[in-house]
C-alpha cells in the first residue's frame, strides 16, 4: 500500500504570514500530485496540481515538488482567516489497469487574527 | 444541475439493514470513485470504476458492493450495515486532466 504522510496539525499561523504545509510519499514512481482544501463539513476541492520538479504558483498559493526527496509542499502567502481548513495531499498511483489517488490524512490549518 | 450529486445527504439506519448511497454526475467522466472519511484515517478508497460495467476494489471494500450500468451513475450498497460503517461517504468523478471532483457527501450513521 502506497503511503502519503502529512502532519495532522493543527498548524497555527497569524493572519498575513506564510503557511507551509508538507507531504511525503512512498511511491518513487509517482508523477502527479495534488493539493485539496476541505472546509469543516464540506467536500474536498482542488487547489493545485503539480507534475514537475520545482515550484508552481497560482495567486497566493505555491506548490513545490522534489521527486528525489519524495516531498511535496504547499505554501500559502498572506494567509487569511478564510484559509483555515484541512489541506489534503494526494498522489496519483497506477494499479496496472487504472489509476487512482492516495490521500494523506490532511493538515489542519488555523489562521489567527 | 451540472456536477456531481449524492443522495441522501444524511442517513440513519440500523445494523443488518441494506443501504444504498446514490451518486450521479452530469459530465460523462469515465472514472468515478467512492471514498469514506473517518477521523484519523483521512479519505480511504472503497471502490472505483474506470467506465460503465468496469469496477474495482479499493483498500476498504469489504462489506460494500457497487454497480455501474450507466456512465453517469455509481451507486454504493452496504449489504448488511455494521456500526463500523458509520462514516462520511464521498463520491467523486475525474476528468481527462486527472482532476477529481467530489460530491457533497453522505453522512451515514449505523445504530
Amino acid at each position: 500500500q502506497k503511503e502519503v504522510e502529512q502532519n495532522s496539525g493543527p498548524l497555527s499561523v497569524p493572519e498575513g504570514a506564510i503557511a507551509s504545509l508538507n507531504c511525503t510519499y512512498s511511491d518513487r514512481g509517482s508523477q502527479s500530485f495534488f493539493w485539496y482544501r476541505q472546509y469543516s463539513g464540506k467536500s474536498p476541492e482542488l487547489i493545485m496540481s503539480i507534475y514537475s520538479n520545482g515550484d508552481k504558483e497560482d495567486g497566493r498559493f505555491t506548490a513545490q515538488l522534489n521527486k528525489a526527496s519524495q516531498y511535496v509542499s504547499l505554501l500559502i502567502r498572506d494567509s487569511q482567516p478564510s484559509d483555515s481548513a484541512t489541506y489534503l495531499c494526494a498522489v496519483k498511483e497506477f494499479t496496472g489497469t487504472a489509476s487512482k489517488l492516495t490521500f494523506g490524512t490532511g493538515t489542519r490549518l488555523q489562521v489567527t487574527l | 444541475d451540472a456536477g456531481i450529486t449524492q443522495s441522501p445527504r444524511y442517513k440513519i439506519t440500523e445494523t443488518g439493514r441494506q443501504v444504498t448511497l446514490m451518486c450521479h454526475q452530469t459530465w460523462s467522466h469515465s472514472y468515478m470513485f467512492w471514498y469514506r472519511q473517518d477521523l484519523g484515517h483521512g479519505l480511504r478508497l472503497i471502490y472505483y470504476s474506470a467506465a460503465a460495467d468496469i469496477t474495482d476494489k479499493g483498500e476498504v471494500s469489504d462489506g460494500y458492493v457497487v454497480s455501474r450500468s450507466k456512465t453517469e451513475n455509481f451507486p454504493l450498497t452496504l449489504e448488511s450495515a455494521t456500526r463500523s460503517q458509520t462514516s462520511v461517504y464521498f463520491c467523486a468523478s475525474r476528468d481527462q486532466e486527472n482532476i477529481q471532483y467530489f460530491g457533497a457527501g453522505t453522512r451515514l450513521s449505523v445504530l
